[in-house]
């Protein structure tokens, strides 16, 4: 059984860098049937996808267009584990954030199936 | 304002059947698959209808999805009052190269 376990600091303040990371057990961030994702849910924006990364053969990257060049998605093998980097955040980037795993067969991917347990992340001085 | 439309709230009475929609283009519904999400509160989203009309392991058949066009619907028969949630609908959007979301329906058991 996947599991998702998220850390990383709750408070962030105007103009700085979020930075979130997610620790995989039961599977390999390395798989060729998984990509690694980052999601965020607030009242303003909903639920939006910010990106993911995934490997074959070599690592890919896959950013959403709402926060592109803001962003950056970063696998750990040493630790299995995957991170998120949001640079000069704003007050809108304060939401929940999420760490999911999207199951992958035959070149395709599916939407997430194993959700972390959701980081509470304020932008705020 | 979501690439996907969903109706915000949605009700009805124990037993009862309910639907909820979710409108997407050509670009995401319209030639990818759909998928549903139950969200309760304080927790994180749950897989409940993966391509259209596949349920995960452990999801009741209660919950049933479907697609037509660039539509797709989530279907409750036997409302149960643990089936009060939001609820999201999802598709990757070929134009947008990502994962889009509904905005939610909320749905109240009277």
């Amino acid at each position: 059984q996947v599991q998702l376990q998220q850390s990383g600091p709750g408070l962030v303040k105007p103009s700085q860098t979020l930075s979130l990371t997610c620790a995989i057990s039961g599977d390999s961030v390395s798989s060729n049937s998984a990509a690694w994702d980052w999601i965020r849910q607030s009242p303003l924006r909903g639920l939006e996808w910010l990106g993911r990364t995934y490997y074959r053969s070599k690592w890919y990257n896959d950013y959403g267009v709402f926060v592109k060049g803001r962003i950056t998605i970063n696998p750990d093998t040493s630790k299995n584990q995957f991170s998120l980097q949001l640079n000069s955040v704003t007050p809108e980037d304060t939401a929940v954030y999420y760490c999911a795993r999207e199951p992958c067969s035959g070149g395709s991917c599916y939407s997430s199936d194993t959700w972390g347990q959701g980081t509470l992340v304020t932008v705020s001085s | 304002q979501s690439v996907l439309t969903q109706p915000p709230s949605a009700s009805g009475t124990p037993g009862q059947r309910v639907t909820i929609s979710c409108s997407g283009s050509s670009s995401n519904i319209g030639i990818n698959y759909a998928y549903w999400y139950q969200q309760l509160p304080g927790a994180a989203p749950k897989l409940l209808i993966s391509r259209n009309n596949q349920r995960p392991s452990g999801v009741p058949d209660r919950f049933s999805g479907s697609k037509s066009g660039t539509s797709a619907s989530l279907a409750i028969s036997g409302l149960r009052s643990e089936d009060e949630a939001d609820y999201y609908c999802a598709a990757w959007d070929d134009s947008l190269s990502g994962w889009m979301f509904g905005g939610g329906t909320k749905l109240t058991v009277l």
